[in-house]
């Protein structure tokens, strides 16, 4: 297994542009998770999904929009990027009968 | 709505001490709670989860612990090694989403100097 996947590893935009970030996972997990990171701040939850077609907001939603068609995958999506959004992307799957979250390598982002 | 503190946010030990991370908490009726760790440019790997049935977890050198009554968890590194080195991570699930998803400490960096 592959496990939790993300891409791109890193990617620069400009104020104004749009971009989506992968997450797919190869385990069958029905729950799924995207976070991000910055300095100070810890780890604070965007989005999440309990299975396809069922998703909530976070802690942070305001700026991204997320969808879940499969099971195996939960793309973020940035409408119009802002240097607030700099930061580092994680993404993460659990499955429904257990408790133990994995993710996945982050997306760092720069928003110039 | 829960709340995760972690103390202390650095630390520094020479090679060979035992030391204690320390989580707390502030809803006690939480599902399990989990500790990860993360190495600089890096992401989350899953150390320990404690289930809220039980009151410790071990694997290896590390040891966690879980206290709901006090709202606390601690994370006992014996025989620290400089490949300890890394930030620690303690998450406990969000209250009112049962076990998912999680909220975080901000994490104790740790550095253990040969």
């Amino acid at each position: 297994n592959a496990g939790v996947t993300q891409t791109p590893k890193f990617q620069v935009l400009k104020t104004g542009q749009s971009m989506t970030l992968q997450c797919a996972q190869d385990m069958n997990h029905e729950y799924m998770s995207w976070y991000r990171q910055d300095p100070g701040m810890g780890l604070r939850l965007i989005h999440y999904s309990v299975g396809a077609g069922i998703t909530d907001q976070g802690e942070v939603p305001n700026g991204y929009n997320v969808s879940r068609s499969t099971t195996e995958d939960f793309p973020l999506r940035l409408l119009s990027a802002a240097p607030s959004q700099t930061s580092v992307y994680f993404c993460a799957s659990r499955p429904a009968g257990g408790d133990e979250q994995f993710f996945g390598p982050g997306t760092r982002l720069t928003v110039l | 709505k829960q709340e995760v503190t972690q103390i202390p946010a650095a630390l520094s030990v020479p090679e060979g001490e035992n030391l204690v991370l320390n989580c707390s908490f502030t809803d006690s009726a939480i599902y399990n709670l989990q500790w990860f760790r993360q190495d600089p440019g890096k992401g989350l790997t899953s150390l320990l989860l404690i289930q809220s049935s039980q009151r410790e977890q071990t694997s290896g050198r590390l040891n966690a612990s879980l206290d709901k009554s006090s709202g606390r968890s601690t994370l006992y590194i014996a025989a620290s090694q400089p490949g300890d080195s890394a930030t620690y991570l303690c998450a406990a699930p969000r209250a009112d989403s049962g076990n998912t998803p999680l909220v975080f400490g901000k994490g104790t960096r740790l550095s253990v100097i040969a």
